[in-house]
C-alpha cells in the first residue's frame, strides 16, 4: 500500500508563477491536511478537509487554495508564488477529523520560490 | 507565548543513556496529546499517544501533567537509531478541532 504520496518531490519556482502541489492517499481516510514546515516554527496548518466536498482554513491560509473533489486527492495551489512561501510542504490524512486520530504524512515537497 | 513549546536542543547523549524531553502547552482546554518522531528530511510519524494515566511502549514512556500543562517523553537505553527530532503535538476543540505542533526537540545519540 502506497499510503500517502506527494508530487513533486521538490521544485524551484519563479515568484509570480502558479503551482499545484499534488497529494493522494489510498487509505480511504476522511480527513486531509496541508502543512508547511519552516525552521524553528514547527508544522503550521494551511488548509484542511474533514470529508470530500468540504474544506476549511488553517492557521496560515493566505496565498493558498485547496479543493477536495474526491476522497483520495487534496491538491494545494499557489496562485502567485512569493519568496515567503519557500518551505517544505507536507500533506497528511487521518481516519477522522476529530483530533484524536493519528495523522499519516506524505514524504513532503520542498519548494523554493525565487 | 507559543501555544506549544519545546526545548529545541540539540540533546547530545551517549548510547545507553536515559534522556527526557518536556513540552508545555498554553491552553488548558487541550484534550489530546501525542509525540511524533521526524527523521532528518523525512515526514513526521506517530511515536505514541499520551494518556492521563501515562503510557509506556518499550523504552519509551510518556507522561501528561494537566495541572502544570506539560507532557514528557522519556527514552531509556538510547540507541543510535533514536537520533531524530521529537515533536510534541496537542489538539484542542475550539468549535472545530485544532492540532498544534511544537517546533521539535533534536536528539543525537552517539556511539
Amino acid at each position: 500500500t502506497a499510503g500517502i504520496t506527494q508530487a513533486p518531490t521538490s521544485q524551484i519556482l519563479a515568484a509570480g508563477r502558479s503551482m499545484t502541489l499534488r497529494c493522494t492517499q489510498d487509505m480511504r481516510h476522511n480527513a486531509m491536511y496541508w502543512y508547511r514546515q519552516d525552521l524553528g516554527l514547527g508544522l503550521r496548518l494551511i488548509h484542511y478537509s474533514n470529508t470530500a466536498g468540504t474544506t476549511g482554513k488553517g492557521e496560515v491560509p493566505d496565498g493558498y487554495s485547496v479543493s477536495r473533489a474526491n476522497t483520495d486527492d487534496f491538491p494545494l495551489t499557489l496562485a502567485s508564488a512569493v519568496p515567503s512561501q519557500t518551505s517544505v510542504y507536507f500533506c497528511a490524512s487521518s481516519d477522522g477529523g476529530g483530533g484524536d486520530n493519528e495523522q499519516f504524512f506524505g514524504p513532503g515537497t520542498r519548494l523554493t520560490v525565487l | 507565548r507559543k501555544e506549544v513549546e519545546q526545548d529545541p536542543g540539540p540533546f547530545n547523549v551517549p548510547e545507553g543513556a536515559t534522556v527526557a524531553f518536556n513540552c508545555t502547552y498554553s491552553n488548558s482546554a487541550s484534550q489530546s496529546f501525542f509525540w511524533y518522531r521526524q527523521d532528518c528530511r523525512k515526514e513526521p510519524k506517530l511515536l505514541m499517544s499520551v494518556y492521563s494515566s501515562g503510557n509506556e511502549d518499550g523504552r519509551f514512556t510518556a507522561q501528561l501533567n494537566r495541572a502544570s500543562q506539560y507532557i514528557s517523553l522519556l527514552i531509556r537505553d538510547s540507541k543510535l537509531s533514536d537520533s531524530a527530532t521529537y515533536l510534541c503535538v496537542v489538539t484542542l476543540n475550539t468549535g472545530g478541532f485544532k492540532t498544534i505542533f511544537g517546533a521539535g526537540t533534536r536528539l543525537f545519540v552517539k556511539a
